[in-house]
């Protein structure tokens, strides 16, 4: 079974307007976290936000947030007002277990590329 | 934030041939870089974990013996693809991270374009 699953390939967004990003994932550890990372065509992979399994609050970062529903296994983020710069591929991943303990290993969806709309 | 740099950016060069990526930490020091492989339209798949001062930890299908990895340094994790093909072409991207930082960020480089001819 996929760990990360984004079933959106492709979303085309008009500027402006609000957008979601589908995340869901798999995991039997009760410890895990989970990241967005925007890709832009430079092939840079850009840290846009994070959410621990035990984090009571859906994280936010500016205008990113992450819609974290623990029972459903999703992870959506959300991005308000888009802008054209907005314009990348975006991954969603998880990290398994504790960092404590040298869990530092990210597996990645298969991203969905956004193209924001003028 | 932490900078990873790696170079070359791109790389081009002939089949048979070996070819050294380099992933440097630029204002930290990280004791673990990983390598990630990205095929074009596609997901970033873990290579290896690069620890400084031991082996590096291979990822399931990936042939220690073609991607060659060294983590010399605190600062520095070089790859080498030896005896490179055109089924190498690919984006490889190194990350890092903190010693002593947050739990929740890796800090990623900017990728390097290898193609074999």
């Amino acid at each position: 079974a996929q760990k990360i699953t984004q079933t959106q390939p492709g979303m085309f967004v008009q500027e402006k307007e609000a957008v979601t990003l589908d995340c869901t994932y798999d995991t039997s550890d009760p410890s895990y976290g989970l990241f967005w990372y925007k890709q832009p065509s430079s092939g840079e992979m850009i840290f846009l936000i994070y959410q621990g399994s035990y984090d009571q609050q859906n994280a936010t970062e500016g205008r990113y947030s992450l819609n974290f529903q623990k029972a459903r296994k999703s992870a959506n983020l959300v991005i308000s007002a888009s802008q054209l710069g907005d314009s990348a591929m975006y991954f969603c991943a998880m990290r398994e277990g504790l960092w404590d303990f040298g869990n530092e290993k990210l597996t990645f969806g298969t991203g969905t590329r956004l193209t924001i709309i003028p | 934030g932490a900078v990873v740099s790696q170079h070359p950016s791109r790389v081009i060069c002939k089949s048979g041939t070996s070819v050294k990526i380099e992933c440097r930490s630029l204002d930290f020091q990280a004791t673990t870089m990983f390598w990630y492989r990205q095929f074009p339209k596609k997901s970033l798949m873990l290579m290896a974990t690069s620890n400084e001062g031991s082996k590096a930890t291979y990822e399931q299908g990936v042939e220690k013996d073609k991607f060659l990895i060294n983590h010399a340094s605190l600062t520095l994790s070089t790859l080498t693809v030896t005896s490179a093909h055109p089924e190498d072409s690919s984006f490889y991207i190194c990350s890092a991270r903190v010693v002593a930082g947050t739990d929740n960020e890796q800090f990623f480089g900017p990728g390097t374009r290898l193609t074999v001819l």
